[in-house]
């Protein structure tokens, strides 16, 4: 069955240090997006992603962040300047049409640490 | 604001006995709701999804959705020691791409 596919799987950075977290969605998706999950928190929505554009963003997603899909495989979410705080797991998902009538699938995550 | 609510648990049962777990949401704008199942240090596995209201059954799974009531459920038939984890509830709204997720409900099923 087609995954999503996420690397690293886990991400050690210094404070202050940019970091770049990867995906490859499923291959006939249409939609990517980008959840984080603090330890022992919920899943929190960042950002989704249609024909090369932010379709929406949450209040998490500020200039701190960014993505970008480099090529025709690879979405990647860029995290400038890391604070303390953005220690969590990060979920790459896609979906073939929007949320509100199709399912999305995760990847297995990356696990950011931030020193 | 949009929110969606679980009661986080532990939700308790035997082998074989039907887990019922339930999640209420904010908005009557909301479209799709969705089961995952996450365990320890794990990624959301998508159980079901329902867009009507009523039943919808898959296997051991049955996701019941009420929105008059905003309501939405997962019950799990002839539970087992495997289906232990913690289930999220998600919504998603007409006009959105985003995904509203519950804090989730921990299951134990005991052997």
């Amino acid at each position: 069955e087609p995954e999503v596919t996420q690397t690293p799987s886990h991400q050690v950075t210094q404070m202050g240090q940019e970091v770049i977290l990867r995906c490859v969605p499923i291959s006939n998706h249409l939609y990517f997006y980008w959840y984080r999950q603090i330890l022992g928190q919920k899943v929190e929505f960042l950002v989704s992603f249609y024909n090369n554009e932010i379709s929406e963003k949450s209040e998490i997603f500020d200039d701190q962040f960014s993505v970008e899909r480099p090529d025709g495989s690879n979405f990647t979410l860029k995290i400038r300047s890391t604070k303390l705080e953005d220690s969590a797991m990060y979920f790459c998902a896609s979906s073939e049409g929007t949320a509100s009538n199709q399912p999305q699938h995760f990847g297995d995550g990356t696990r950011l640490s931030i020193l | 604001q949009k929110e969606v609510e679980q009661n986080s648990g532990p939700l308790s049962v035997p082998e074989g006995a039907i887990a019922s777990l339930n999640c209420t949401y904010s908005d009557r704008g909301s479209q799709s709701f969705f089961w995952y199942r996450q365990y320890s240090g794990k990624s959301p596995e998508l159980i079901m999804f329902i867009y009507s209201n009523g039943d919808k059954e898959d296997g051991r799974f049955t996701a019941q959705l009420n929105k008059a009531s905003q309501y939405v459920s997962l019950l799990i038939r002839d539970s087992q020691p495997s289906d232990s984890a913690t289930y999220l509830c998600a919504v998603a709204w007409a006009a959105g791409t985003a995904l509203i997720f519950g804090k989730g409900t921990t299951l134990s099923v005991s052997s």
